[in-house]
């Protein structure tokens, strides 16, 4: 079955940019979405189709994808944007939907 | 605007069955599915499976197969998650989400407020 790789963890200092990898077999030719989680909340999409924001999120947030990592940029981090992140992607072989483990951005 | 409210916390014994509700509003029901997502306790998101808007289609995730059952009432606007055989590693926080369904794009732009399940003795 597909699987997405995250790294655990991401640290940055807040100005500096944030960069979220999500690797998977030829995930470049998948369309990525990106979820933003926060202790006991439910996630809030992000980004879809790789590079689209989702309405209300900030400009600083961006997306691509390319071959074998899709990544998640988030620009002039902020202490607010302190979360964990999921990429997620529908997998045309299976018609499953596969999530990634999850990346905790701490802002130092 | 849009919103999914999902049942209280249930607490339930090892081979018991729990169903989750998730109430919807702020859009019209039948144009979109729903979704269902699992976090166990400090753990990552899991697919559960979906329910598609116009024919209720399920498509289960391959670990679900079996126990876990999807359904929606659109007399209510209201998605129901059933899942069977309950086990301790069952308990986790369970999500709906307003699924979005395109070509070969598929993802969740609203979610629910999350549902705690508890199995134990």
């Amino acid at each position: 079955s597909y699987v997405l790789t995250q790294p655990p963890s991401v640290s940055v200092a807040p100005g500096e940019t944030a960069k979220i990898p999500c690797g998977g077999n030829s995930i470049g030719s998948k369309r990525v979405n990106w979820y933003q989680q926060t202790p006991g909340q439910a996630p809030v999409l992000v980004m879809y189709y790789n590079n689209q924001r989702a309405s209300g999120i900030p400009e600083r947030f961006s997306g691509s994808n390319s071959e074998n990592t899709a990544t998640l940029t988030i620009s002039r981090v902020e202490a607010g944007d302190e979360a964990d992140y999921y990429c997620h992607v529908w997998d045309s072989s299976t018609d499953h939907m596969i999530f990634g483990g999850g990346t905790k951005l701490s802002v130092l | 605007q849009i919103h999914l409210m999902q049942s209280e916390a249930e607490v339930k014994k090892p081979g018991a069955s729990v169903k989750v509700s998730c109430k919807a509003s702020g859009y019209s029901f039948s144009s979109h599915g729903f979704g269902w997502v699992r976090q166990a306790p400090g753990q990552g998101l899991e697919w559960m499976g979906w329910i598609g808007a116009y024919d209720g289609k399920t498509n289960y995730a391959q670990k679900m197969q079996g126990r876990v059952f999807m359904t929606t009432d659109s007399s209510t606007n209201t998605a129901y998650m059933e899942l069977t055989s309950l086990r301790p590693d069952d308990t986790a926080v369970y999500f709906c989400g307003r699924l979005i369904s395109g070509f070969e794009l598929y993802y969740f732009d609203y979610w629910g407020q999350g549902t705690l399940v508890t199995v134990s003795s």
